[in-house]
């Protein structure tokens, strides 16, 4: 079984510029979550999608941060403009159906490593 | 609010020796626990997890953590560390029907040859 793909793997851009993330979660999860996790601290959820959903986005700082899941399967995340203080890892997981054994768990890509210069 | 406190921000152990990582959370009903590793450059692996029932759990690469109610701890241990072993380590809780991670700040593991 295929894991979560994310691309790209390192991005680096200066302040003001945009830039997106992408994530391919595990075939068959409906649910899936972006986190951004700053050097030296635990991940953050960002927003959490249920299909093409959102079901929370209230730690999304919407003004800059945006995210879509339009089919319900890949989604994006995207900065506009970016700021110094967004330098971090951007990471997608995504969580098996409810009727599996391992409906809590959550199974994390690779992440996206930003950096904002 | 839901909280997770990771005490240690790094520990250094030398191989062949045991090992604890220490994780307390904040939460009004029974959470869901992990603890979950990131090697450099790497996405987190989940190394165990904590539903219900036997308050001893057993994981991956001979990990096991207890969870204590009345501590309200899930402190993650091995008896023998192995040089590979050295990465960050989360403690993470879960709770809500959404099933939402709240995770501590981490613990960094150096491994001594």
């Amino acid at each position: 079984e295929a894991g979560v793909a994310q691309s790209p793997r390192y991005k680096i851009i200066e302040k003001r510029q945009s830039v997106a993330f992408w994530c391919n979660p595990i075939s068959g999860h409906a649910t899936l979550y972006w986190y951004q996790q700053i050097l030296g601290q635990g991940p953050k959820l960002l927003i959490q999608f249920q299909n093409n959903g959102v079901v929370d986005d209230s730690q999304l700082p919407k003004d800059r941060f945006s995210a879509e899941r339009l089919k319900g399967v890949d989604s994006t995340l995207k900065i506009q403009p970016a700021k110094l203080e967004d330098s971090a890892v951007y990471l997608c997981a995504s969580r098996p159906p409810v009727w599996t054994s391992d409906y809590n768990e959550q199974f994390f890509g690779p992440g996206t490593r930003l950096t904002v210069l | 609010a839901q909280s997770v406190t990771q005490p240690d921000i790094h520990i250094t152990v030398s191989e062949g020796a045991s090992l604890e990582l220490r994780c307390n959370y904040s939460y009004g009903a029974t959470p869901y626990l992990f603890w979950y590793v990131q090697s450099p450059g790497q996405g987190l692996q989940l190394l165990l997890k904590y539903f219900s029932g036997d308050t001893l759990v057993q994981g991956i690469k001979g990990f096991e953590a207890e969870f204590k109610r009345s501590q309200s701890s899930f402190n993650l241990r091995k008896p023998s560390v192995h040089w590979s072993d050295a990465a960050e380590y989360f403690c993470a809780v879960s709770g809500g029907s959404q099933g939402n991670l709240i995770f501590g700040k981490g613990t960094k593991l150096s491994v001594k040859p």
